[in-house]
């Protein structure tokens, strides 16, 4: 199974602030990496598909890049609104794996 | 708009089995694919397997192999997940979700299955 290793755990920070989560894969994924964020009691919420494209109706703030085994999520501008866990998951080969987790904390 | 709305909380006794459902609306089930994923208490989402709702051909991942069965009802538009031989690491919200040939872009909102004795 491919194993997804998130960096860091936890990362607090302030509304304005950039921030970056990198997300390193065991093998070699290509370009099959998701980046979901999740509130409190509901699903995870899918940002980016295929390591760098912004799901429709997701803010600009939001970008991912990488290919291979490391990728990175970064927010450009904290807004209220963002502070969730974020995960990200590959989808090149069965079983699907996920991350687990890195939480978005206000400073 | 697509939904899916699964059935509610579950509580089961170690060794018993559980099935939950997730009722889709908004598109036609056989189209698309349906994922089951879980989540144990502040752990990352957890990929147990899914089915082609059009040919019914079902994958699943080693982990739940000889334990779950997926399966669909094409007349009320709804799939299920069965679990057997439950025990207390089992206890997770199980979430269904569609994708197309990628990642999770829909999700039902989950069913927390507790298993206690």
């Amino acid at each position: 199974d491919i194993q997804m290793t998130q960096s860091p755990s936890t990362l607090s920070a302030s509304v304005g602030d950039r921030v970056t989560i990198t997300c390193r894969a065991s093998q070699n994924v290509s370009r099959w990496l998701a980046w979901y964020h999740q509130k409190p009691g509901k699903a995870p919420n899918l940002l980016i598909d295929k390591a760098s494209s912004l799901e429709s109706g997701v803010p600009s703030r939001f970008s991912g890049s990488g290919s291979g085994i490391e990728f990175t999520l970064t927010i450009s501008s904290l807004q209220p609104d963002d502070f969730a866990t974020y995960y990200c998951q590959q989808y090149n080969a069965y079983p699907y794996t996920f991350g687990q987790g890195t939480k978005l904390e206000i400073k | 708009q697509v939904q899916l709305v699964q059935s509610g909380t579950e509580v089961k006794k170690p060794g018993a089995s559980v099935k939950v459902s997730c009722k889709t609306s908004g598109y036609t089930l056989t189209h698309f694919p349906m994922h089951w994923v879980r989540q144990a208490p502040g752990q990352g989402p957890e990929w147990m397997g899914w089915i082609n709702a059009g040919n019914n051909n079902t994958v699943y991942s080693r982990k739940f192999q000889v334990r779950v069965t997926i399966t669909r009802d094409t007349s009320a538009s709804t799939v299920f997940m069965e679990l057997s031989s439950l025990r207390s690491e089992d206890t997770a919200v199980y979430y269904c979700a569609r994708n197309f040939a990628g990642p999770f872009e829909y999700w039902g909102q989950g069913t927390l299955v507790t298993v206690s004795s």
